[in-house]
């Protein structure tokens, strides 16, 4: 069975405080990782999808890695408005997204 | 673009009662999803669709149906609501092909039932 786990589940950071978020998972043929932001009261925001080993992709403060088993979320300096909850999914083959838990992330200013 | 939205918004239902969920998408996406949301769970697959006409059972299919008459609409259905169907409703969409392809999702429908 194709799983998805996330850790931690809640980080709070202060403001500045450079951290990671991690996602493993447990797939027979990884077509793609997705990394999604959840806002309160919002649906999922797209942010990356990585797609083999080694990739990397950024996207301002945001730096998605991805190896064989896992993939981090790499934070930099956080500003107050990078809280949220963010989501990680994963497609293998040709069956539909599986998504983990999340982490909810607080940054404090 | 309004892209995906989501009718209603919010809901409160009676245990028994039924109501439709309409999902709207104009990005002229193959394939459309419904999800539920609950604390703790995550995002759980409840229906999905590969093309107009098509649907199948995701994760949690149980108590709930689906139609996808027209190609940029995903109905979903209660046909006798439970307190245990009290969630958080996402419909998603997103292109079909060699993908992989990132799900587009709607604001939500929050529905109580008592």
């Amino acid at each position: 069975e194709d799983q998805v786990t996330q850790s931690p589940e809640a980080l709070r950071l202060q403001e500045g405080e450079s951290s990671s978020l991690n996602c493993s998972y447990t797939v027979s043929g990884l077509r793609g990782l997705f990394w999604y932001r959840q806002d309160p009261g919002k649906g999922p925001e797209f942010l990356f999808t990585l797609y083999s080993a080694g990739e990397e992709k950024e996207k301002e403060r945001l730096k998605a890695t991805l190896t064989k088993k896992e993939s981090f979320l790499h934070i930099t300096a956080p500003k107050p408005e990078d809280s949220a909850t963010y989501l990680c999914a994963v497609q293998a083959g040709n069956t539909p997204l599986v998504f983990g838990k999340g982490t909810r992330l607080s940054v404090i200013a | 673009n309004a892209g995906v939205t989501q009718t209603p918004k919010f809901r409160v239902l009676k245990t028994g009662q039924s109501m439709t969920l309409l999902c709207a998408q104009d990005m002229n996406h193959e394939y459309m999803y419904w999800y539920r949301q609950d604390p703790g769970m995550g995002l759980r697959l409840i229906h999905y669709s590969v093309g107009e006409g098509t649907t199948a059972k995701g994760e949690v299919p149980d108590g709930y149906n689906v139609s996808r008459l027209k190609k940029q609409n995903f109905l979903l259905g209660l046909e006798s609501a439970a307190p245990s169907q009290t969630s958080v409703y996402f419909c998603a969409s997103s292109y079909s092909g060699t993908g992989p392809y990132e799900q587009y999702f709607g604001p939500g429908t929050r529905l109580t039932v008592t």
